[in-house]
This record gives structure tokens, C-alpha cells and sequence, in this order.
């Protein structure tokens, strides 16, 4: 089972309000990833990262922000959540080295933005 | 880029028959193709991956094959039990140094009937 984590794993909160979506790993792996997962089960990838400081934009576009200044950790932020936001987001992340494409991935979070 | 099509998006079986899902990608630079499950609530976990160098793999009753030639991947489920029930992924990755690193197929949800 792999070592990777999120909290909160439930989040109902209103319009305007801010969150940070948390994921830390404990493998030591370089790119960690979020993936948007929408109710028709398609994952779309919204932010990743090579390491330490570096973070790119994904397939999706997303208003979410995501920020790496420790190895083990790749926090995604929503400034201002809106109803449109809602959805179910799961982090992921992979080992620079042989076995480097292979994701693995947290619960995820199911969050609700009323 | 890579563009990875799956398909049924759903299936239902009865409890022992077989499963089959199948998807096809279009990067022929792509050379590792990984399974996914996903059950309710959690994030998806690694099943069964397979490299370009083999056209076929076997883990118990789940086994995957490749066809390079077609650009096609499929997994092949026997003996299925209520517990496959699931949603499966498929994904595909171009060769290493790709920023994204994984593609995946848009999901087939897996019914195993008893």
C-alpha cells in the first residue's frame, strides 16, 4: 500500500471561503501530481511537480494553486471556492528512477462548495 | 500528445464469467501501459502494468496484453468476484522525460453480478 495521504478526505464549505487541500507523501518520491475526478469517473490532471519548487499547469484548467516547498508535501489551494468547484480531487505521486511512471495515489478529497 | 480511448464505460458480468476491457492510445513513442482500480471512496490503486518489451502478462486471474502494431491494451479479468466490482483505468505513458508522465482512459465501471 503506498504512503500517500490527504486530508480532509470530506469538505462542505461555503461560496468565498478559502482551502487548502492537503497531500503528503512519505516515499520520498520527486513528482507529485492532482487530478481533478469528475462524477463521470474521468480523471484530468490539474497541477504537477518535478520537486522541490517546481510546479506546472495540467491538462485541465483550474483556479486552484498548488505550492512544493518540501519534498513530501504538495498543498492545493482554492482562494475563493465557488459551486463549480465541486468535485472529488486526488493527489498522487512517482519515484524519478526505474520505476518512474508509475502514479500512486491517495483517498482523495470529496469536497462541496454550497 | 497522447490521447488514450477506453471502452466499454461500463460492463456487467455475472460472478464467474470473464471481464474484458480494452483501449487503444495514439503516441507510438508510448512503452508502459498501467491498470488501475478504483473502489468506491478511494483513490485508484496499481493492478497490473505492462512494458513494450513483453506482449502479455498474467498475476492470478488478472492478465493484460499488448499489441504495439494496433496501439491497443487490454485487460482481461477471470473468474470474476463480487469484490472486481470497480471502477478500472487504463493509462499510458510515452517515453521517459515526459512531463505529464501518464495519460489515462476515461474509466469502465465494472458490475460483477452474484
Amino acid at each position: 500500500e503506498a504512503d500517500i495521504y490527504q486530508t480532509p478526505r470530506y469538505l462542505v464549505i461555503g461560496t468565498g471561503k478559502k482551502i487548502t487541500l492537503e497531500c503528503s507523501q512519505t516515499m520520498g518520491h520527486d513528482k507529485m501530481y492532482w487530478y481533478q475526478q469528475d462524477p463521470g469517473m474521468e480523471l484530468h490532471l490539474i497541477h504537477y511537480s518535478y520537486g522541490v519548487n517546481s510546479t506546472e499547469k495540467g491538462d485541465l484548467s483550474s483556479e486552484s494553486t498548488v505550492s512544493r516547498i518540501r519534498t513530501e508535501h504538495f498543498p492545493l489551494t482554492l482562494e475563493s471556492a465557488r459551486p463549480s468547484h465541486t468535485s472529488q480531487y486526488l493527489c498522487a505521486s512517482s519515484n524519478r528512477g526505474a520505476q518512474q511512471e508509475t502514479q500512486y495515489f491517495g483517498p482523495g478529497t470529496r469536497l462541496l462548495v454550497l | 500528445g497522447e490521447n488514450v480511448e477506453q471502452h466499454p464505460s461500463t460492463l456487467s458480468v455475472q460472478e464467474g464469467d470473464s471481464a474484458v476491457i480494452k483501449c487503444t492510445y495514439s503516441d507510438s513513442a508510448s512503452n508502459y501501459f498501467p491498470w488501475y482500480k478504483q473502489e468506491l471512496g478511494k483513490g485508484p490503486q496499481l493492478i497490473i502494468d505492462i512494458r513494450s518489451n513483453v506482449g502479455e502478462k498474467k498475476d492470478q486471474r488478472i492478465a493484460v496484453t499488448l499489441n504495439k502494431t494496433a496501439k491497443h491494451f487490454s485487460l482481461h479479468i477471470t473468474e470474476t468476484q463480487p469484490e472486481d466490482s470497480a471502477v478500472y483505468f487504463c493509462a499510458a505513458s510515452p517515453s521517459s522525460g515526459s512531463a505529464r508522465q501518464l495519460t489515462f482512459g476515461s474509466g469502465t465501471q465494472l458490475t460483477v453480478l452474484p
